[in-house]
This record gives C-alpha cells, structure tokens and sequence, in this order.
C-alpha cells in the first residue's frame, strides 16, 4: 500500500546545531505537509507544498518539496530547546483525502 | 481561523464502560471528518473517515461495532468507545476536512483516553 518512509526515527542534537529530517513517498504526492507535535500535544500544522520543486522557508525551517513530489525534507538551522518535538511529514495522493503520515522524527535538543 | 474543538481533552475510565468524544467545527461545516489514534511515540493512525448522513468508511483492522462514530451534522462528530479495555488507551484525534482551510485540514486537540 502508499506509505511514506520518514528518516531518522530520532535525533539529539546540541543547541545550535543544525537538523535535518527526510521523507520519501511510495507514490506520487499531490501535496506533502509538515506537522509538529510537542510532548502530549496535538500536531499542529507547519506548512503545505504543492508544486514540483518547491521550496518555502520560515524563519529558521527550510521545506522542500522533491521534482518527482515523491520526497520532502525539513530542515532546521541552529536549532533551539523549543524546537524539540516530533515532526511529521504528511501527504494526499491524488484527489484522495486521506493523509499518508510518515513515521515520525523526534528531536531532542540539549542546552 | 478554523477551529475544532475537541471533547474531553483527557479522560479516564474502567473497563467495560463507554466513552464518546466529541469534536465540532466552530466556524465551518465540516463535511468529512477524519479519526485517528495515536500510541506513544507513533505516528497517527487513521481509523475512519466519517462523512455527514452517511455511514463511516473504517480503515482495515479497525472494529466498527469497538469505534462507533456518528457525523449527524455538518458540526460534529463523534466517536464512541465501547467496551473500553486498557488496550484501547490511546491518543485520538480528529481531523475536519475544511474547504476554506489553506491546506484543507484543521485537528481538535486531541483526547487522552486511559482505561483502568
């Protein structure tokens, strides 16, 4: 079935420091978006990318979408103690709407 | 912006009984709404997608007699655990498919169930 692989499955890193996180799809994705979910938490919507290619950037998080829209990443530059969490990547296949939700990558930050 | 409101937001109770979760749409008709549950240190699992007036389509594996949900209105939503037992202890979350969304989607903020 569609599943979408999402790497690494945890990551501890100094403050400061740089992350990255990386999703790669099965199947073609009509859009993937990103989720952040805190420790009890709820995931809360990052952003979503569309087109082929496409970059978009939020003050220290950088989003990537693939050319083939079948893998994204989110990068983080320096990160901070309040980035800690677990990001997700998630996407629709075709005019479906249910979401394929990666696995997960859960970061740690230490001070 | 579009908001779900979800409830309880945490919820305790002993094995064998029931328990509904409510999420509604504050200010949009949610046609589609989807559920899922979370295990610690998982990713969400969809569970089903419920669509207003008509029978929920559950995901395999997922006992709809156990997880009963209801979409009576373009409002709300509900998912019943029935006969709850210690493994049915999760995270569950709903998700309304909002057209006027940017990205389409808007989450309640979730409901810890614990059966004791």
């Amino acid at each position: 079935g569609q599943q979408v692989m999402q790497i690494p499955q945890y990551q501890h890193v100094q403050e400061g420091e740089d992350f990255t996180t990386y999703c790669n799809s099965s199947t073609t994705l009509s859009n993937i978006q990103w989720y952040k979910q805190r420790p009890g938490g709820h995931p809360v919507f990052l952003i979503q990318l569309v087109k082929s290619g496409e970059v978009k950037k939020q003050k220290r998080l950088t989003f990537q979408f693939g050319e083939a829209k079948k893998n994204s990443s989110l990068h983080i530059t320096a990160t901070q103690t309040t980035d800690v969490g677990t990001y997700f990547c998630a996407g629709n296949a075709g005019n479906n709407r249910k979401l394929i939700w990666g696995l997960g990558t859960s970061l740690a930050v230490n001070p | 912006g579009a908001v779900v409101s979800q409830h309880p937001s945490r919820v305790i109770c002993k094995s064998g009984t029931s328990v509904k979760i409510e999420c509604r749409s504050l200010d949009f008709q949610a046609t589609t709404m989807f559920w899922y549950r979370q295990f610690p240190k998982q990713s969400l699992m969809l569970m089903a997608t419920s669509n207003e007036g008509s029978k929920a389509t559950y995901e395999q594996g997922v006992e709809k007699d156990k997880f009963l949900i209801n979409h009576a209105s373009l409002t709300l939503s509900t998912l019943t655990v029935t006969s709850a037992h210690p493994e049915d202890s999760s995270f569950y979350i709903c998700s309304a498919d909002d057209s006027n969304s940017p990205y389409g989607y808007t989450f309640g903020s979730g409901t810890r169930l614990t059966v004791v």
